[in-house]
């Protein structure tokens, strides 16, 4: 079955450091893979998404390349914020059968300290 | 927001008890889900429905059911909470993407903090 996996948390930054949260999945088919985040007592916002190889998701300074080749969708920023600090999810929705329904990684926690 | 609540959005209930947990959408969507939050699992899939009175499985459905007598409505029911019920439940739709229902972007709710003591 399709998995996701990204890297364990809690990571801790500065502000203005450099992020990366690392994600790999397996899939049976074609997937779209997202990222989203939730800010502390609310529930899930979309914060980028790609739906085919080398397509570049954006959003609020992140980043996240589809690699297929390696099955990668690591998310990057160049400078953190203090209003950064989340826990971030990495998730896939294959293509054919069950495509209605997304796979979540555990999830990784982000704290930035001023 | 895509216009989602959740109610309540915090219970304190006691193992052997039913509990039903509401999500209500304002936008007509016909795709809605109905998920668990637990530390160490990110977000399981409980059930999700397709439209009124067309619901299906997801991976972690034992001991949950959900009804859909309306489009904006999509009920989970746990028929007798046990502690391992305790969670946070999110609800979420997803939006038509390219003129199809169900694959568009998920959006979610702000989440129902149940504790089954």
């Amino acid at each position: 079955g399709d998995s996701v996996t990204q890297m364990e948390g809690p990571v801790t930054l500065s502000e203005e450091a450099f992020l990366t949260i690392n994600c790999t999945y397996t899939a049976t088919g074609y997937p779209s893979l997202f990222w989203y985040v939730q800010y502390p007592g609310e529930g899930l916002q979309l914060l980028l998404k790609a739906t085919k190889a080398d397509d570049k998701g954006s959003n609020k300074g992140f980043e996240a390349t589809y690699r297929k080749e390696t099955t990668s969708f690591h998310l990057e920023k160049g400078s953190v914020q203090v209003s950064d600090s989340a826990v971030y999810f990495c998730a896939l929705r294959d293509s054919g059968a069950g495509s209605y329904q997304l796979t979540f990684g555990k999830g990784t926690k982000l704290s930035v300290i001023p | 927001d895509a216009g989602i609540t959740q109610s309540p959005r915090h219970k304190v209930t006691e193992t052997g008890t039913p509990v039903t947990l509401r999500c209500h959408q304002t936008e007509n969507h016909r795709y809605m889900y109905w998920y668990r939050q637990d530390p160490g699992h990110g977000l399981r899939l409980i059930h999700y429905s397709y439209g009124v009175k067309d619901t299906d499985k997801g991976e972690v459905s034992d001991g949950y059911s959900v009804s859909r007598s309306k489009t904006e409505d999509f009920l989970l029911t746990l028929e007798s909470a046990t502690s391992s019920q305790t969670s946070v439940y999110f609800c979420a739709i997803s939006v038509v993407d390219g003129g199809r229902e169900g694959l568009g972007e998920q959006f979610f709710g702000p989440g129902t903090r149940l504790t089954v003591l």
